[in-house]
């Protein structure tokens, strides 16, 4: 069980173009997901909590205007790069957290890595 | 802010053998969780062990096992028997009670094992 899946795995995109990620829980409601950003040979960042049914919060930092994020229902956040540029190449994790019972473990998704060229 | 430490970029140990990887915290929280997690080169990350702050016991899952210092707000991993297949990086990482928000992670350490 606590499986989380993302897609694409890998996308490769043209500098000024946006970029849409998707991450699901397959077999549990996620009330709450968050999406984190990992550079090479370096740890992994928060950069924004999503709330089912609610509004984003963004990691200090983080511009929520390129960084769109969209938790529609209890089983699905999306993560869209607009605008993206080379800089925004990284590998992008998300992960979900249960609405009841175990609150505090997180189950990530086998992540998204972003090139943009 | 909570803050999480590990002050080894990387560490080696035979097969077979026992290695303990640090992890320090701060946070001026009463209620918090700790964890470890292991990213392989596949980069997906898996949840290796947790601990309540407000348990004393140290958690234990077959091979690992922590050694929670809460006054010295330490958080220590041990890998016994150590396995080919547990090279990897392992993150420490820390969340307050409650799970609402996200993780704070340590810089890892990478874990090799030699054969």
């Amino acid at each position: 069980g606590a499986v989380v899946s993302q897609h694409p795995s890998r996308v490769i995109c043209k500098s000024g173009t946006s970029v849409k990620i998707e991450c699901r829980s397959l077999d549990f409601q996620a009330t709450t997901m968050f999406w984190y950003r990992q550079f090479p040979k370096q740890s992994l960042m928060l950069m924004a909590t999503s709330n089912e049914g609610s509004k984003a919060t963004y990691e200090q930092g983080v511009e929520k205007d390129k960084f769109l994020i969209n938790h529609a229902s209890l089983t699905l956040s999306t993560l869209t790069v607009t605008s993206a540029h080379p800089e925004d190449s990284s590998f992008y994790i998300c992960s979900a957290r249960p609405g009841q019972g175990d609150l505090e473990t997180q189950y990530f998704g086998p992540g998204t890595r972003l090139l943009v060229l | 802010a909570q803050t999480v430490t590990q002050s080894q970029p990387e560490m080696s140990v035979q097969e077979a053998e026992t290695v303990t990887l640090s992890c320090t915290y701060d946070t001026s929280e009463s209620d918090y969780y700790l964890f470890w997690y292991k990213q392989p080169p596949s980069r997906q990350m898996i949840l290796v062990i947790r601990q309540e702050a407000y348990k004393q016991q140290n958690a234990t899952e077959n091979r690992f096992s922590v050694n929670f210092q809460k006054a010295a707000k330490s958080f220590s991993l041990k890998i016994s028997d150590s396995q080919l297949g547990d090279a990897a990086m392992y993150f420490c990482a820390y969340c307050a009670g409650g799970g609402a928000d996200g993780l704070t992670f340590g810089k890892g350490t990478h874990l090799i094992i030699q054969p």
